[in-house]
């Protein structure tokens, strides 16, 4: 079975300090895709990175970077400096292939609260 | 470029009405879904269309049915509301590029969701 666990219900932390949301994988097959969604209180769900299962190469994007290591079956994701407007919750997901449709397994999510 | 548009964005319903919620995507995808999201579970699909004129069950498919207009919209419907119903739904769509032959390329493809419907049940 897939599952995705995102231990960290809920993280608080002070401005420009440094936050890793973590999250860890379970499936079987060799080719699948992982994801990092941000959902602001305004409450959309915003695409933040996908990561193929075939590519380990951490990736830097302003202060947001992931750690992907396939050994730990897990997907990390770092904010530095945070800011107040990084405060959201964060969900981690899964799709697979193999199917007509790329259905998502999402973690449950980490509640990030950034104060000034 | 609105990506993915669902309406209402807010509603109330008594137990017992039957609504729709309405979806359509601009971005020309194969693939149209429905999540529901509820406090401390994350986002569970209810159902999905691989394509237009198919659909099929996800997790939580109990009190729902839907449809695939065409390709581009993807409603579902409530016949019967109950208080269990009340949740924040997300329509969503990803490409699913089909190979010669109409069957799916093995690849995945980002989802992309719209921004989100609010229901009460009372």
């Amino acid at each position: 079975a897939q599952k995705v666990t995102q231990a960290q219900t809920e993280i608080s932390v002070v401005e420009k300090e440094d936050v890793t949301l973590d999250c860890v994988y379970e499936t079987r097959d060799t080719t699948y895709y992982l994801f990092w969604y941000k959902q602001p209180p305004s409450g959309e769900l915003v695409f933040l990175i996908r990561r193929n299962s075939f590519d380990e190469q951490n990736e830097i994007s302003g202060r947001y970077s992931w750690n992907f290591q396939k050994s730990t079956s897990s997907f990390n994701f770092t904010i530095t400096a945070s800011q107040v407007v990084d405060s959201a919750v964060y969900f981690c997901a899964l799709t697979l292939r193999g199917s007509s449709a790329s259905k998502i397994i999402f973690g449950s999510g980490t509640r990030l609260s950034i104060r000034p | 470029n609105a990506g993915v548009t669902q309406t209402p964005k807010f509603q109330v319903l008594k137990t017992g009405q039957s609504m729709t919620l309405q979806c359509a995507q601009d971005m020309n995808h194969n693939s149209m879904y429905w999540y529901r999201q509820d406090p401390g579970m994350g986002l569970r699909l209810i159902y999905y269309s691989a394509s237009e004129g198919t659909t099929d069950k996800g997790e939580v498919p109990n009190g729902y049915n839907v449809s695939r207009l065409n390709k581009r919209e993807f409603s579902l419907r409530l016949e019967s509301a109950a208080p269990s119903q009340t949740s924040v739904y997300f329509c969503a769509s990803s490409e699913d590029r089909r190979i010669p032959g109409g069957r799916p390329s093995l690849s995945g493809n980002t989802i992309y969701f719209g921004e989100g419907s609010w229901l009460t049940v009372v």
